[in-house]
């Protein structure tokens, strides 16, 4: 299915050692976004970009960083992770400004910080 | 700061069932709602987007209304069926400078519907 496809789909990683996830998209969107779930707190923005080396903080972008140089991948990296960073991570993107523009959705990359 | 709200966290009823799941938020300034769905271990699947000067949308037996004054919006399902469990999410686009399409999202609805 063409869209959004994030690696890895899973991964376990130590205490304060780096980590980067990877969004790459078929769609040629401009604006990408990456988000964080957990129980209780629903999906929280983390990092967003709004073309290639244009991006923003989100509402909890403590702790990390992100690159996109091309319009198809949008890169988060935890910087060195926490287990507070635990979680399941979605990217997506939109053709914002379009008629009905709508949003996707990865399947997501369950993070496991140990 | 925005705040999204669903009400219930949890729905469970038989097949057939006409229902309507809640979500509110505390700001109306907004450029649109969206309503998603969201199948175990999967991403999210966008259902409906209602823009800030339109009152409801549908999509086959799904139906969205939007109330920005009051800040609600309800989604309503007919006929419910097994296929449909799964945890919906609303989400706002906050309006007021410039729109980069960031979601404020509630934390969901679990919708199981059993045979």
């Amino acid at each position: 299915d063409a869209g959004i496809t994030q690696s890895p789909r899973h991964k376990v990683t130590e205490t304060g050692t780096p980590v980067t996830l990877r969004c790459h998209q078929t769609e040629n969107h401009r604006y990408m976004y990456w988000y964080r779930q957990d129980p209780g707190h629903g999906l929280r923005l983390i990092h967003y970009s709004y073309g290639v080396k244009d991006t923003d903080k989100g509402e909890v972008s403590d702790g990390y960083s992100v690159s996109r140089s091309k319009t198809e991948d949008f890169l988060l990296t935890l910087e060195s992770a926490t287990s507070s960073q635990t979680s399941v991570y979605f990217c997506a993107a939109t053709a914002l400004g379009t008629a009905n523009y709508g949003y996707t959705f990865g399947s997501g990359t369950r993070l496991t910080v140990v | 700061k925005q705040e999204v709200t669903q009400i219930p966290a949890a729905l469970s009823v038989p097949e057939g069932e006409n229902l309507v799941l809640n979500c509110s938020f505390t700001d109306s300034a907004i450029y649109n709602l969206q309503w998603f769905r969201q199948d175990p271990g999967k991403g999210l699947t966008s259902l409906l987007l209602i823009q800030s000067s339109q009152r409801e949308q549908t999509s086959g037996r799904l139906n969205a209304s939007l109330d920005k004054s009051s800040g609600r919006s309800t989604l309503y399902i007919a006929a419910s069926q097994p296929g449909d469990s799964a945890t919906y999410l609303c989400a706002v686009e906050d309006a007021g400078g410039t729109s980069y399409g960031k979601l404020t999202f509630g934390q969901g609805t679990i919708l199981t519907v059993h045979p």
